[in-house]
């Protein structure tokens, strides 16, 4: 299957600073990319759907301002975590799919973020 | 979004046939049903989808009903890598491409003893 890649998979970084979280698709073009969010022993939680070069589309509850998503080319999106606080910590997965006929959605291995 | 109803957990033995059921009473017309499964610290995986038939690949098959109002994935041979929490989710394909999203349930947490 498809390859969709995260960088970094585990970070630290200090309450008050801005992490950056890129996900790129390796092997096919990723009209639309996905960003969830997953705590422990819970599920996956949409946060937003990025259509490339288009703004993207928060789900109810998630704060653009925070967390800041980029979908600047059919390979790459980033997200970017501003201000961070412990509360923010937890396993970030973005996943990706092409368009036209393409049907499968892939996903990255994800990233931990840790805020101490 | 339609929702799916998924057990919390299940148990099985290695070597061992899987069912695991899901209902979706409120399906519509347009929704195909896709398994994915999360295995520890890592991203979701695909597992299968299907529309009305039944469907079989590498990894497992799909059984739906009639009225489509459930489904079961199955494992026909269990090994212990297939411990994992495996996801119902339901795809409306009448949205436009953009608009599209996967909205994942609960799960079932697999658990799989040698």
């Amino acid at each position: 299957g498809a390859v969709v890649s995260q960088h970094p998979s585990r970070v630290i970084c200090k309450s008050g600073t801005s992490v950056k979280i890129e996900c790129r698709s390796l092997d096919f073009q990723a009209t639309t990319m996905f960003w969830y969010r997953q705590f422990p022993k819970q599920s996956l939680m949409l946060m937003a759907t990025s259509n490339e070069g288009s703004k993207a589309t928060y789900e109810q509850g998630v704060e653009k301002d925070k967390f800041l998503i980029n979908h600047a080319s059919l390979t790459l999106s980033t997200l970017t975590v501003t201000s961070a606080h412990p509360e923010d910590s937890s396993f970030y997965i973005c996943s990706a799919r092409g368009g036209g006929l393409s049907y499968e959605q892939y996903f990255g291995p994800g990233t931990r973020l840790t805020v101490t | 979004d339609a929702k799916t109803t998924q057990p919390n957990s299940m148990e099985s033995n290695e070597e061992e046939p899987v069912h695991l059921p899901c209902n979706h009473s409120t399906i519509s017309g347009t929704d195909y049903i896709h398994w994915y499964r999360q295995l520890p610290s890592q991203g979701p995986e695909y597992v299968i989808h299907g529309l009305t038939s039944n469907v079989n690949n590498r990894m497992a098959s799909l059984a739906i009903a009639e009225d489509r109002k459930s489904s079961t994935l199955i494992l026909h041979r269990a090994t212990l890598r297939d411990a994992a929490v495996y996801y119902c989710i339901l795809r409306d394909l009448a949205e436009a491409q953009g608009a599209q999203k996967l909205v994942f349930g609960q799960g079932t947490r697999l658990t799989i003893n040698p």
